[in-house]
């Protein structure tokens, strides 16, 4: 069963403008990850961000993570054309237990 | 740093057949998940090895296996395929630390496994 569950479910947006995509998950978690994928490839590991930070950057990502609402987001600012693919949150439960749990993923598409 | 490499990147097999995937992972990384993604019921993780060890398993049936080596290398078989075990077949890199603090996953490009 799926943990997240990304919002929007397709995002097309004009190249330099700003792409925020949400993901809710269920239960607790120990960290949450994004990760991109292009074209049905492999999965490109974005940010990790743990259950006891609530804002991360990356170069032009910046992951929020509210636990007490169990949702993220993730903001990708001045958007190009090489940014359309599919995003994915995933969810650890932490310990030993190292699956991640991955909601169905956001197509953005960003036009140039 | 080299990243995850997988092998082959794409097969094609008939029912009832069998088939070894196999994926390296990122020199020092001790952990090798494996998930299958499918555009219908998304990325599903299958299971995981740590120091050549079973440590995690996911909801499939014993067609699936898995295995692990010394050096962390870990292959995975599927036996009797069936058509809805088609699928990009992805493996995920990471430490393993235990400590209780996940690390990131890093993946492979996958194998696109097509059954006929």
């Amino acid at each position: 069963s799926q943990q997240g569950e990304e919002d929007p479910q397709a995002l097309s947006i004009q190249e330099g403008e700003n792409a925020t995509m949400n993901c809710s998950y269920k239960t607790s978690i120990n960290n949450l990850q994004w990760y991109r994928q292009n074209s049905g490839r492999g999965l490109v590991h974005l940010i990790l961000i743990r259950s006891n930070e609530r804002e991360k950057h990356s170069g032009r990502l910046r992951v929020t993570l509210d636990t007490s609402k169990k949702s993220s987001s993730l903001l990708i600012t001045a958007s190009r054309a090489a940014d359309t693919a599919s995003y994915f949150c995933a969810t650890g439960r932490g310990g030993a237990n190292s699956k991640l749990t991955f909601g169905k993923g956001i197509t953005l598409s960003v036009r140039p | 740093k080299a990243g995850v490499t997988q092998t082959p990147r794409y097969l094609i097999k008939t029912r009832g057949q069998q088939v070894t995937l196999s994926c390296s992972p990122i020199s020092g990384h001790r952990s090798v998940s494996w998930y299958q993604q499918t555009p219908g019921q998304g990325l599903q993780f299958l299971f995981e090895y740590f120091s050549e060890t079973q440590r995690n398993k996911g909801n499939f049936p014993g067609r699936f296996s898995g295995r692990q080596f010394s050096n962390s290398r870990s292959e995975m078989n599927v036996s009797t395929l069936e058509l809805g075990d088609s699928a990009l077949y992805l493996c995920a890199s990471s430490s393993g630390d235990r400590t209780g603090w996940n690390n990131e996953q890093f993946f492979g490009p996958g194998t696109r496994l097509t059954v006929l």
